[in-house]
């Protein structure tokens, strides 16, 4: 079967650090990834999407970056971290179009 | 871009009552999914439902495309049925499914 890891779980950052967050995928190939952010604990909104290796898709502009290094991992990342990049956020995937997405357990951000 | 919106926003009930969630998207979609975020935030899927019924246990949910909308049923709630509940739609007929999250109805079940 198929499961997805995301880490860390929470993770408290000062105010211009770096950040990096990585999700994985096991029991599957060439999936599609997704990076969602959910703010004040309502509504989730789509940041990034991977169809392959080293193909990412932005759907909102700001401080944020993914990368998609091997088939199954997909990392979001920040040089710069803003009080407004906190948030909860998920990690998801897909077999392919017209298939469910499944989620992760999220990472909680919290920039001090 | 489509519109996802959810009816009611919040929603409290005795454990025991039934309870119907309201799903509305503002155009054809190819993908549509009823998720259940408990109070851990871990977001579970319940039913991937573009068209038709499906039932699973307690719940069941109708998606009837024609008239954009859909309906998530809660027979017999649990306390543990409470948290928010979230509709997500896609329009996407090709690459990936770039899922449109409507605002949740957060649903209170007391013993």
């Amino acid at each position: 079967s198929q499961t997805i890891h995301q880490w860390p779980a929470t993770l408290v950052q000062p105010v211009g650090s770096p950040l990096s967050l990585e999700c994985t995928v096991e029991g599957t190939s060439n999936p599609n990834l997704y990076w969602y952010r959910q703010a004040a604990g309502r509504g989730l909104q789509l940041l990034f999407y991977s169809v392959g290796i080293g193909q990412i898709s932005s759907e909102v502009p700001q401080n944020l970056s993914a990368s998609r290094p091997q088939d199954r991992q997909f990392i979001l990342s920040s040089k710069k971290l803003l009080l407004s990049d906190s948030g909860f956020y998920l990690c998801a995937w897909s077999r392919a179009r017209n298939q469910p997405q499944h989620f992760g357990d999220g990472t909680r951000l919290s920039i001090l | 871009g489509i519109q996802v919106e959810q009816s009611p926003p919040d929603l409290i009930l005795q454990e025991g009552a039934n309870s119907t969630l309201r799903c509305n998207f503002s155009d054809s979609v190819n993908n549509l999914q009823w998720f259940h975020q408990n109070p851990w935030g871990q977001l579970i899927n319940l039913f991937y439902i573009p068209s038709g019924t499906k039932q699973n246990g307690r719940l069941s949910a109708t998606t009837v495309a024609t008239e954009r909308y859909s309906l998530l049923y809660i027979s017999s709630s649990q306390t543990t049925d409470s948290g928010v509940y979230f509709c997500a739609a896609s329009t996407d007929r090709q690459g990936a499914q770039k899922l449109v999250f409507g605002q949740g109805t957060r649903l209170t079940i007391n013993p």
